[in-house]
């Protein structure tokens, strides 16, 4: 199962932020915070992710609370091309949990005009 | 660099039928991971490799099989298809098997009639 609870959709204004929650409440010391989106019948797109600190890149920014139990997704100024799935998986990196990703249902976002 | 391709984009099989799909990772990843997607049960992990084994497996009858090659290329084989495989087939590589980032393929969408 799924680590990770996340609202079933959102509706962001085009040109506003968005801001996509995700509650991880038992994750672990070793576990990361990654985030994909799927546009759709697409492959999944690796967006960002982390472990303890807030993380930015030419995408989106991850913020990541203190107790580590929960983080947000920013798409600082949403287009319609960024209507989409967005997922937030917690992972180990480490060896001996090699590629498995476990998805959960994600939360649908609709950017509007 | 070019991204991970995935052959055939589409594919229609009638029941009973094998079909192989096939995946080329981004050059100098090591790692190919293959996941279902179904509108019922969502993303679903079925299989890792890396450096031609198989180092994960998830929850799918035999019926579903993979291998690697020695350029890291890898397929995965349905034998005796049933209208439930009906599914969107994705794969992922990365560059090595200690988790790091999973980038996707397009997908090969195949339809069992």
């Amino acid at each position: 199962d799924a680590k990770t609870t996340q609202p079933t959709s959102m509706d962001c204004a085009e040109g506003r932020a968005a801001n996509l929650p995700c509650n991880h409440s038992t994750i672990s010391g070793n576990e990361y915070v990654y985030w994909y989106r799927q546009i759709h019948s697409q492959g999944p797109q690796y967006i960002i992710h982390g472990l303890k600190n807030n993380e930015t890149n030419e995408m989106a920014s991850l913020i990541i609370t203190e107790d580590r139990k929960s983080s947000t997704l920013i798409l600082p100024h949403a287009t319609l091309r960024d209507t989409a799935v967005y997922y937030c998986i917690v992972r180990d990196n480490l060896y001996n949990q090699g590629g498995k990703l476990i998805f959960g249902q994600g939360t649908e976002l609709s950017v509007k005009p | 660099k070019a991204g991970v391709t995935q052959t055939p984009r589409y594919l229609i099989k009638t029941r009973g039928q094998q079909v192989t799909l096939s995946c080329s990772p981004i050059s100098g990843h090591r790692s190919v991971s293959w996941y279902q997607q179904t509108p019922g049960q969502g993303l679903q992990f079925l299989f890792e490799y890396f450096s031609e084994t198989q180092r994960n497996k998830g929850n799918f009858p035999g019926r579903f099989s993979g291998r690697q090659f020695s350029n890291s290329r890898s397929e995965m084989n349905v034998s005796t298809l049933e209208l439930g495989d009906s599914a969107l087939y994705l794969c992922a590589s990365s560059m090595g098997p200690a988790g790091e980032t999973q980038y996707f393929g397009p997908g090969t969408r195949l339809l069992v009639l």
